[in-house]
This record gives structure tokens, C-alpha cells and sequence, in this order.
């Protein structure tokens, strides 16, 4: 069946630094794309999303890019501060919105003093 | 405070003793959602609610039921439930069901056995 998933469990990137966390879809027909950052104990967080109509959307120290070609996602973090340590997770959907939201596995980011 | 409210945070039953959980949001908003969160297989959607009264099943619906009799609420029902209900949920909820951001609550901690 379809899948979302990430193609590393873990990161760990030094503090200051940038950091890329990955994501490959396999349903040619999503066209919405978000990530979601989970804090230890915590529910996930909305962090930036991206309609199929556009390649890059840029938020505060995050970049989004989106690679149709390839069905590819990637979620950059500029200047890496302790607080971004969490579970990064990307989700899609085929309809443009959270009706049917498929969300990958996560990725682990440990941000190293 | 905008929130997504659930209860209980922590629970331990025993198989086939029917349990609630609740969900409740302040934001006004239409859409609703559960979720269960598992090891190794991210984010799973149990139910959806695009509006009152208007309830779908998500991808891993058996074992549960909701209602949507008011916009603030959607519990999450679990009528005779079984261990390998065992899992993290969270609810969660967003204006409307094509918008992106979608606030979750902190999780409900269910073990049965």
C-alpha cells in the first residue's frame, strides 16, 4: 500500500548548526504535505506545510522543499538550538487537507550542546 | 488558553470494561480527530469528525466509536476493549477540515490488560 516514511530514525546535529531531516512519499496522487514536531510527552506540533503547487515554503528558521519528481520532502532547520531536539514527523494527504492525513514513522533529532 | 482537552492523561483497565475518553476543544473548531500512536508505526487515525454529527472512520476504526453530538466534544469510546488497544491517543482538531494546522491534545496513556 501507500506509505510515508523517513529515511533515518535518528539525527544528531550539533547545536548552531543546520540541520535536514528527510522524507520520501510513495502516493503520486498527494498533493499536502506537513511537518509535525512531537516534544518528549507531548502531542505533535504543527510546524510548516506545503501544497503539491509549490516547491519550498520557508517559515521562521524552517524551510520546506518538495521534490514531485522524486516524491521527496525535507524539513530544514536553521541555526539548531537545544529546544529543536524532538520527533519530526511528516504527514500527507490526497485531498488538500486533514481528512485523511498519513503520517510517516519520525525521525529522532538530538541536538548536541 | 486555545487547547485540545483529553482525559483521562493515564489509564489502566482491564479487558472488556468499557471506558471514555474525552476530548474537548475551546477553538471553535470543525474538524476533529483521534489518532493512536504506536512503536514503529507513527500516527494512525481511528476516527474523524468534519462537523456535528458528521463522523467517519479513519484507518484503524475497529474496537471504536465516537460521537459528535457537540462541536466542542468528540470522545473516543472503547466498548469492550482488548490489549492490543494498548496505545497512546491523541485527539486533535483545526478550523476546518482543509486547513493544515491541526492542534493536538497531550495524550491519553491507555494500557489494558
Amino acid at each position: 500500500g501507500e506509505s510515508v516514511g523517513l529515511h533515518l530514525p535518528t539525527l544528531s546535529v550539533q547545536e548552531g548548526d543546520n540541520s535536514i531531516i528527510n522524507c520520501a512519499y510513495s502516493n503520486s496522487a498527494s498533493d499536502y504535505f506537513i511537518w509535525y514536531k512531537q516534544e518528549s510527552g507531548k502531542g505533535p506540533q504543527f510546524i510548516i506545510d506545503i501544497r503539491s503547487n509549490m516547491d519550498k515554503r520557508q517559515g521562521q528558521r524552517v524551510t520546506v522543499l518538495l521534490n514531485k519528481t522524486v516524491k521527496h520532502l525535507s524539513l530544514q532547520i536553521a541555526a539548531t538550538q537545544p529546544g529543536d531536539s524532538a520527533v519530526y514527523f511528516c504527514a500527507e494527504s490526497s485531498n488538500f487537507g486533514n481528512e485523511k492525513l498519513t503520517f510517516g514513522t519520525g525521525t529522532r533529532l538530538t541536538i548536541i550542546p | 488558553e486555545a487547547q485540545v482537552t483529553q482525559n483521562p492523561r493515564y489509564l489502566i483497565t482491564v479487558t472488556g470494561k468499557k471506558l471514555t475518553v474525552t476530548c474537548s476543544q475551546n477553538m471553535n473548531h470543525e474538524y476533529m480527530s483521534w489518532y493512536r500512536q504506536d512503536p514503529g508505526l507513527g500516527l494512525r487515525q481511528i476516527y474523524y469528525s468534519m462537523n456535528v454529527e458528521v463522523t467517519d472512520k479513519g484507518d484503524v476504526p475497529e474496537g471504536y466509536k465516537v460521537s459528535r453530538k457537540e462541536k466542542r466534544n468528540f470522545p473516543l469510546i472503547l466498548e469492550s476493549p482488548s490489549p492490543n488497544q494498548t496505545s497512546l491517543y491523541f485527539c486533535a482538531s483545526s478550523l476546518r477540515f482543509n486547513t493544515g494546522e491541526l492542534f493536538f491534545g497531550e495524550g491519553s496513556r491507555l494500557t489494558v490488560l
